[in-house]
């Protein structure tokens, strides 16, 4: 099973600011198979990004997605005050699905 | 537009077992994957398995012993039941749609495994 970890735990930013959240897998992933959530209290994840960097319908574009084998990123560019949050990284291989244990963005 | 939402007991006793249902609209449950995901309280999201409605499923590793799922196609829904409930199954339990990409979700249904 492929273990996903997410670096900071907690990323304390001002909105406006730029948020690089980073996703590291034991193994090598599958680009096709690299996806990120956003999850508000109360809420269930929300879908962002597929395959490493294709945003989902209605995402905006201040959000990013970048990385191969076993190094990914989440970016957002100008952080608005909607997008503090926890954002987890998934993968899928060998016929297992893991999360990575989320990075939680939330306000300086 | 794919609507699900997760029913059943809020409260199940520990060794029983756990049963949920996820009533789909807007979609039939047919000719696609759909999953159930996990996540106690204060934690992380944990996936449980996924399956399609012909029968094939995948389950984590870690929950295959006492997981099953079914579907419904006449109901349009789904089901997991966990056996021997223990304090460890207390989770908000999320239904969903897709296999390996995820982009559909009820709104989950907290589950306590309590005496």
């Amino acid at each position: 099973e492929i273990v996903l970890t997410q670096s900071p735990d907690t990323l304390s930013l001002s909105p406006g600011e730029r948020a690089t959240l980073s996703c590291r897998a034991s193994q090598s992933v599958s680009s096709t198979y690299l996806a990120w959530y956003q999850q508000k209290p109360g809420q269930a994840p929300r879908p962002l990004i597929s395959s490493v960097s294709i945003r989902i319908k209605g995402i905006p574009d201040r959000f990013s997605g970048s990385g191969s084998g076993t190094d990914f990123t989440l970016t957002i560019s100008r952080l608005e005050p909607e997008d503090f949050a926890v954002y987890y990284c998934q993968q899928y291989s060998s016929s297992a699905l893991t999360f990575g244990g989320g990075t939680k963005v939330e306000i300086k | 537009q794919v609507q699900l939402q997760e029913s059943g007991p809020r409260l199940v006793k520990p060794s029983e077992t756990l049963s949920l249902t996820c009533n789909v609209s807007g979609v039939s449950i047919s000719g696609y994957y759909w999953s159930w995901i996990r996540q106690p309280p204060g934690k992380g999201l944990e996936w449980i398995g996924y399956f399609y409605n012909s029968g094939s499923t995948n389950y984590n590793s870690s929950l295959a012993s006492r997981v099953t799922f079914s579907g419904d196609t006449s109901k349009n829904q789904f089901s997991l039941l966990l056996t021997s409930a223990t304090a460890a199954d207390t989770a908000i339990y999320y239904c969903a749609r897709g296999s390996w990409k995820i982009d559909s979700w009820g709104q989950g249904i907290l589950v306590t495994v309590s005496s």
